[in-house]
């Protein structure tokens, strides 16, 4: 299985919105509503920030939301604080019934 | 609430197996709908997905990785294990345990990690 493709690295100033996308397949994030959006900063485990495409687990901001559109799935941070400025992992479901990752994606606050 | 913590040797030799423990408190292992995962993250690199064993004992595995993982769980002992055959400098990683929900994307929670490396 390929990994999902995210783009390297996005950046934005304080109080601007970004978006990363995640593009998969027909056979995973065009067919399943099952796509996970992680935080990573540096040292530490993943947080789990978006789930099924658009849900946010509570405790996480309403600044984090995800959407989905064909092949791609998509993460927006709106009014960007320096405290997101991590690494950023989709993932997503397959039809092999498996899990298949995308390479992440490096966030830089202005 | 769950929590997981996996314990294993930090350093194995090449061409011998990995071997990883998660233990689970919380909360049985066998729990309705509950699935267990194991995630590696070479470092400086991103998540790979390794595989899952679900709450009745069924298996799946990267493709990548098919032939030489074995994903266990022992009820008694409320915890699930990772064995990866054959290992090469190209297996040094963080390892992480973590909790998926059936029929949904949930990961969480995450174990801490913890660094295999693999060399002689």
């Amino acid at each position: 299985q390929s990994a999902l493709t995210q783009p390297a690295s996005v950046s934005g100033s304080p109080g601007q919105s970004i978006t990363i996308s995640c593009t998969g397949a027909s056979s995973d994030v065009g067919t399943y509503n099952f796509v996970s959006w992680f935080q990573q900063h540096p040292g530490k485990a993943p947080k789990l920030v978006i789930y099924d495409v658009s849900d946010r687990p509570s405790g996480v901001s309403n600044r984090f939301s995800g959407s989905k559109s064909g092949n791609t799935a998509s993460l927006t941070i709106s009014g960007l604080r320096a405290e997101d400025e991590a690494d950023y992992y989709c993932i997503s479901f397959t039809d092999s019934d498996t899990w298949v990752f995308g390479g992440g994606t490096k966030l830089t606050v202005l | 609430q769950l929590q997981l913590q996996e314990s294993g040797p930090g350093l194995v030799k090449p061409s011998e197996t990995l071997s990883l423990t998660c233990s689970v408190s919380g909360g049985p292992i066998n729990s309705n709908n509950y699935y267990w995962s194991w995630i590696r993250q070479p470092p400086g690199k991103g998540l790979e997905w390794i595989g899952i064993i679900s709450y009745s004992g069924r298996t799946s595995y990267n493709p990548s990785l098919k032939s030489r993982v074995t994903i266990s769980a022992d009820t008694s002992k409320n915890q699930f294990s990772l064995k990866l055959s054959s290992v090469t400098a190209a297996d040094t990683a963080v390892y992480y345990c973590a909790t998926q929900r059936g029929s949904t994307s949930w990961v969480d929670p995450w174990s801490q990690g913890t660094l295999v490396t693999v060399s002689s």
